[in-house]
């Protein structure tokens, strides 16, 4: 066990809907990063939040959207969706995050995404 | 363009031997190399980690070696086990520009047979 939670395990939506992945962080780490995970494809960054803030964006949609609250849990909104949206989605935290800061990044269980 | 390839998709080995698992990566930029591993159903797991600054790194049944005038690093299992079947990520990470994000190339999948 990680200490990364991810909620929830499964997602089974339509398309054009809208929905929320929720990630809480192991505890004492202030860095969230959200992978997207394609059939056939390696672990693909979309974005990454240090204590609150937007810190790294990668390949993320402008229909996906992101948050960390003040607890440090993080939100990964997904909206309009397509097809092609259909994936595992994970959520990673750190200690830290930064320049020349050693970067282990503790991953959670993931929540499967399938749009219909 | 991808900046970390894991060439081998798959890799069988007898369970008692050595299992090497290559990463070639093209951004010179990468200074902190980490392999993890994935079983079904699960999130990856960080198994070991090297900085640019070694070239070796030991835990355990697992070796990371890094030779940064190829780009290339290698985890080596010795001796492998039925249990470490499963696929492994290498990944990169330029810390020393970005934000520490991860680059991970597509997996190898290992299969340890007894």
């Amino acid at each position: 066990d990680s200490g990364v939670t991810q909620t929830p395990k499964h997602l089974i939506t339509a398309t054009g809907q809208r929905v929320t992945l929720r990630c809480s962080p192991r505890s004492g780490d202030l860095s969230v990063y959200w992978y997207q995970q394609s059939l056939d494809q390696g672990l693909q960054f979309l974005i990454q939040y240090y204590n609150g803030e937007e810190r790294a964006k990668g390949n993320i949609l402008e229909r996906f959207s992101a948050q960390q609250f003040p607890d440090l849990h993080s939100e990964l909104n997904l909206s309009s969706l397509e097809l092609g949206d259909s994936a595992l989605y994970f959520c990673a935290s750190s200690v830290v995050a930064g320049a020349f800061s050693y970067n282990e990044q503790f991953f959670g269980p993931g929540t499967r995404l399938t749009v219909l | 363009d991808q900046q970390v390839k894991q060439n081998s998709p798959s890799l069988s080995v007898q369970e008692g031997r050595i299992s090497i698992l290559n990463c070639d990566y093209t951004n010179s930029m990468f200074d902190y190399f980490l392999w993890y591993k994935k079983y079904p159903a699960e999130g990856p797991t960080f198994l070991i980690s090297i900085s640019s600054i070694k070239d070796k790194n030991e835990d355990g049944r697992f070796t990371v070696f890094l030779n940064k005038s190829a780009k290339h690093l290698s985890l080596h299992i010795v001796p492998s086990q039925p249990g470490d079947s499963a696929v492994y990520f290498c990944a990169a990470s330029a810390t020393g520009g970005s934000q520490g994000n991860l680059i991970f190339g597509k997996g190898t999948k290992l299969s340890v047979k007894p």
